[in-house]
Order: C-alpha cells, then structure tokens, then sequence
C-alpha cells in the first residue's frame, strides 16, 4: 500500500457526461500528480499540484481540469466524455518535488470506461 | 521537451537467462526512476538513482545510472517468473520535476 488513495476504483459513464475523480495523497506530501494511462499512449502526464498551486501542466484537454484543495486532496474532473477517454487514471504524490531523494508515489488509479 | 524512449518495448525471456534494459533521456536531469507495473495494478517504486554512476540493486534486478550519455540500465539476472510485468523509467523535467515516462518494457519469463 503506497498510501496514495484514490476513489472510485472502476467508473462507467456515458459519452457527453462528467465525472469527478479523487485523490488523497500520503500523510505530509505536498505534491501530486495526475497520469493517464491508455493502451497505445503509455502513461501521459497531465498536471501537477503542489500546497495548493498548480506547478506542471502536460498534454491535459481543455474538457478536464482539476484543483488541490487546502487538506491537500486532489480531484480531475473529466467532462464531455468521449469513447478515448477510457483509461486508467493515476495520481501519485511526492513530497518537496526538488529534495534530491524524493519519490512520486502511485495510487491504485480509477479504471474509467466510457459506453 | 523532455522525451524518455525505451527499448526493448517488449521482452520474452526464458528462466534463468540474463537481460537489460535500457533506458534513453533527452535532457539533462538529476536522477531518475524505476517502476514496475503487474497489469491492471499499480505503478510500484523499483529503484531511486541520483548520481552520475550509481548502482542500486534488489535481488534479481540492478539498476545504473550514467547521467553523462543521459542512459540508465536495469539489468535482470537468472529472471523467474515473478519478475514478469511491465518496467517504466522516469525521469523529471528540471524546475517542476513532473515525471516523463518512458514507454515501457513489457517483460514476460517463460517457465
């Protein structure tokens, strides 16, 4: 257990609709991070958070954004979904991302299918 | 931009065999990592490098870093079953340090 928790686990939607994803990262990191993972495109970097701000920005469609509260938890709101949506969705959290020995933790990710 | 590319993508091995992976970044970084991936799972930390020449090893697997030819290696030795899974480098971009995966190895032991 890497202590990253992520919520729900498995998600089927429809095309055209919204979902919110959740991210609890470990007790005292302050930095998290959000992946998609999809057969052909590996593991995709969306956004960094870190204390709140967003640090990093990937390849994240305009249709998805996302916010790290001030407890520290993230969520990745999808909307208009799309059939290439489907994907499984990582968050990690890392401490301090500059101490030299720091690591990114994963979560189980959120398996999201869209019909 | 940061482009992480591995090689082989996929691997078939039999037990007991030796290999390695190796692992190409296109710009400077400090460290880098390796994670490995059982399908449908999680990503699980393998191994942290931090230094030009350094050597990190857990059982079967040892990892190297040459930060100078910006390629790291994961090298498997006599492989067992168990080590069958996907293995992912990353590295982190220098100021945000959001983390660029390679594609990843897809490694499977053959009994």
């Amino acid at each position: 257990d890497s202590g990253v928790t992520q919520t729900p686990k498995h998600l089927i939607t429809a095309t055209g609709q919204r979902v919110t994803l959740r991210c609890s990262p470990r007790s005292g990191d302050l930095s998290v991070y959000w992946y998609q993972q999809s057969l052909d495109q590996g593991l995709q970097f969306l956004i960094q958070y870190y204390n709140g701000e967003e640090r990093a920005k990937g390849n994240i469609l305009e249709r998805f954004s996302a916010q790290q509260f001030p407890d520290l938890h993230s969520e990745l709101n999808l909307s208009s979904l799309e059939l290439g949506d489907s994907a499984l969705y990582f968050c990690a959290s890392s401490d301090h991302p500059v101490r030299l020995n720091t690591e990114a933790f994963f979560g189980q990710g959120t398996r999201l299918t869209v019909v | 931009e940061l482009k992480v590319e591995q090689n082989p993508l996929f691997l078939s091995m039999q037990e007991g065999k030796n290999y390695t992976i190796y692992c190409n970044y296109s710009t400077t970084s400090d460290r880098l990592y390796w994670y490995r991936q059982d399908p449908g799972k999680s990503l699980e930390s393998l191994f942290v490098l931090l230094s030009n020449g350094a050597v990190k090893q857990e059982g079967r697997l040892m990892a190297s870093l040459d930060t100078k030819a910006r390629l790291s290696t994961l090298h498997i030795t006599a492989a067992v079953h168990d080590l069958s899974a996907t293995y992912f480098c990353a590295v982190p971009t220098s100021g945000t340090y959001k983390y660029i995966f390679g594609t990843g190895t897809r490694l499977k032991v053959l009994a």
